[in-house]
Parts: C-alpha cells; structure tokens; sequence
C-alpha cells in the first residue's frame, strides 16, 4: 500500500475563517512533508517532520501551522489567510526523511480562498 | 541554492520515443527523481537515480551523469495516456532543501 490520504478534497474559505487540512499514511513512514503549488508551477517544500519533529519550516508565514498527532497523521492548520494562498496543498511521505528516500504524494486538497 | 532546469514543452506522436532533459545546480547532491503529474492529479513518482548511468523501469527509462549535472527521462512508445507533466527534482529534504523544475508538459498526439 503506497497510499496518502487527504481530506478534505475542495475547500473554500473566507480570510477571517479557521479550517485544517489532514493527511494520513499507513505505510509505516516516519517522515511527512506539506508542499504548496500553484497552477503550472512545481510543488514548492513548506514544511517537513521527521519522527513527529518539526525538522523542516521553509520561512512559511505564520497563517500556516503544521501539526503532527502521531507517526501517521499530518495536519496543516490555516487562519487567515490571504487570496494568494490559494492553491494545491500536497501532502507526501517517505520511510525516513533522508535524501535518498523517495516521497510518495497524496492527491491534494484545493483550496481556494476568498 | 538549487536550480533545474528542463524543457517547458515537448510534443510527440504515440509510439515514439521522446527524451526530456534535466541540467541542476545543487549543493550537497544524493540524487535525482522524476516525478509525473496528470492535470488535476498528484505528482506520482517514477524513477530516482543516485549513480551515473541508466536505469530502467519498463516503458520508462532516467539517466544521470553526476560530472556533468545532467538527466533525462526517456519514454519510450509513448501511449495517449502519457500526456501529463514531468518534473525531475532534488530532494535533499534532511539538509533543508527539497527542489523541483518547473515540469515539462509533453502531449502525445494521435
């Protein structure tokens, strides 16, 4: 099983809102990552854990805020916002968080923000 | 920093091979992956190389020579259904940086 999970799939919201997004994995993986993009652009990093532990904050503003509950869930926070934020928020996982591994991604929550 | 670079956009016909390039700067390099990502869809992964030479996965192929920062990704008989962008990416997530090209779009016409 090489399966992420995100919830929800569309999500709009007003910029005085307060709304999560969730990620889950059950492939024993013990690094998770959310990446940002933009249409037609690449994913761009936000935010890496590696064993529970904020490893990675790539100067992401602080209407974001990452969670991890436990080795298998990720949850990424957002209050507002602002109309740019607007785009695919990708969550992956590999088995360790090292360079080499390779980064399995779930298939996104849209948000758009109003 | 990092950077990569490949095509915007190559165009090719079903059954053919095409070969899309990939040139990076990078600092502390492990290796390079190419990642597939129909529109709407999630990038889904395809081939990593950390040694120098070809690797093969079916339809698929990814090359890399570390003395001349250079990779492709080679699609050999190309079916409809491989109409989608491909990005080659360095992920070097445990020193801080995690780097993605800007994807070349291919369309495979009939």
């Amino acid at each position: 099983d090489t399966e992420v999970t995100q919830t929800p799939k569309h999500l709009v919201m007003g910029m005085t809102n307060k709304k999560s997004l969730k990620c889950e994995q059950h492939m024993g993986h013990r690094a998770m990552y959310w990446y940002k993009q933009k249409a037609k652009k690449p994913p761009e990093l936000m935010f890496v854990y590696s064993y529970e532990k904020l490893s990675i904050n790539e100067s992401v503003p602080s209407r974001f805020s990452p969670e991890c509950p436990n080795s298998s869930l990720l949850n990424l926070h957002l209050h507002a916002l602002q109309p740019e934020d607007s785009a695919l928020y990708l969550c992956a996982s590999s088995q360790a968080g090292l360079a080499t591994d390779t980064q399995y991604f779930g298939p996104g929550t849209r948000l758009t923000v109003l | 920093g990092q950077s990569l670079e490949q095509p915007s956009e190559v165009t090719a016909v079903e059954g053919a091979i095409v070969q899309i390039n990939c040139t990076y700067q990078t600092s502390g390099f492990y290796g390079l992956s190419w990642y597939q990502q129909h529109d709407g869809g999630a990038p889904t992964f395809l081939s990593y190389n950390a040694l120098d030479g070809l690797e093969e996965t079916g339809r698929f192929s990814s090359f890399l020579s570390r003395s001349d920062s250079y990779g492709y990704l080679l699609l050999q008989e190309l079916q409809m259904k491989d109409s989608a962008s491909y990005f080659c990416a360095v992920l070097n997530t445990n020193a801080g940086k995690s780097t993605f090209g800007d994807g070349t779009t291919l369309t495979v016409k009939p």
